[in-house]
């Protein structure tokens, strides 16, 4: 059963306009999220987290809010450039090292 | 710091062959970790290892899987015997001792297809 979801496989940004990723997850008890980039041919990596205590966290053009009542979580790039163009996971943490990923979001931001 | 190595990068084999992966974590990283990736479930844990103890293998589909860390600087994953559903994408990652959170490093993953 997947506990974290990503219900979008794609999404389509122009260059300069505000990406928005979602992502869903069922466990409550899930203590921190990551967002992971990955582009083709390499591994994911490592791009923005946030605690469960917290509802938002921001890095650069890079944005993650947390609704923990709503199960939901969001990154959003503002604003969105070309190289941005990857597969987004999101993850969530259970209990020390046990992460569980979503299926990944292709975004593609058009110059 | 050369990032994780994963070898080979592509594998074809036939079903019912033994198909063995290995990895090589960063230097100085003490937890390792087994990645599948498919379309249908993204990225899923199948193993990780703390000080090259297996901690949690709960995610192994099944017996025909096993992983084995010897050392701190290898571990393999093996499948016997391989069937057209473990194709897919398997990757290792390793993160740093005190930062289990958002510092798994992954390697640029292994590309498995059983015919």
């Amino acid at each position: 059963d997947q506990q974290v979801k990503q219900n979008s496989p794609s999404l389509s940004v122009q260059e300069g306009r505000i990406s928005i990723l979602n992502c869903d997850y069922t466990n409550s008890m899930f203590d921190y999220f990551l967002w992971y980039k990955k582009y083709p041919a390499e591994g994911p990596t490592f791009l923005i987290s946030i605690s469960s205590i917290k509802d938002k966290n921001e890095d650069g053009r890079f944005t993650v809010f947390l609704n923990k009542s709503a199960k939901h979580l969001s990154l959003h790039i503002v604003p969105s450039q070309p190289g941005d163009s990857a597969v987004y996971f999101c993850a969530a943490r259970y209990t020390g090292n046990q992460f569980y990923f979503g299926t990944g979001t292709s975004l593609t931001v058009i110059p | 710091d050369a990032g994780v190595i994963q070898s080979p990068r592509h594998e074809v084999t036939e079903m019912g062959q033994e198909v063995t992966l290995r990895c090589k974590p960063i230097s100085g990283h003490n937890s390792l970790f087994w990645y599948r990736q498919t379309m249908m479930r993204g990225l899923e844990l199948l193993i990780y290892f703390n000080n090259n103890v297996p901690i949690d293998d709960s995610g192994m589909p099944e017996d025909r899987f096993s992983a084995k860390m010897p050392n701190a600087s290898f571990s393999t994953l093996k499948i016997q015997p391989s069937e057209p559903r473990d194709s897919a994408v398997y990757f290792c990652a390793s993160s740093r001792p005190g930062t289990l959170t958002d510092t798994q490093y992954f390697g640029p993953g292994t590309r498995l297809t059983v015919l």
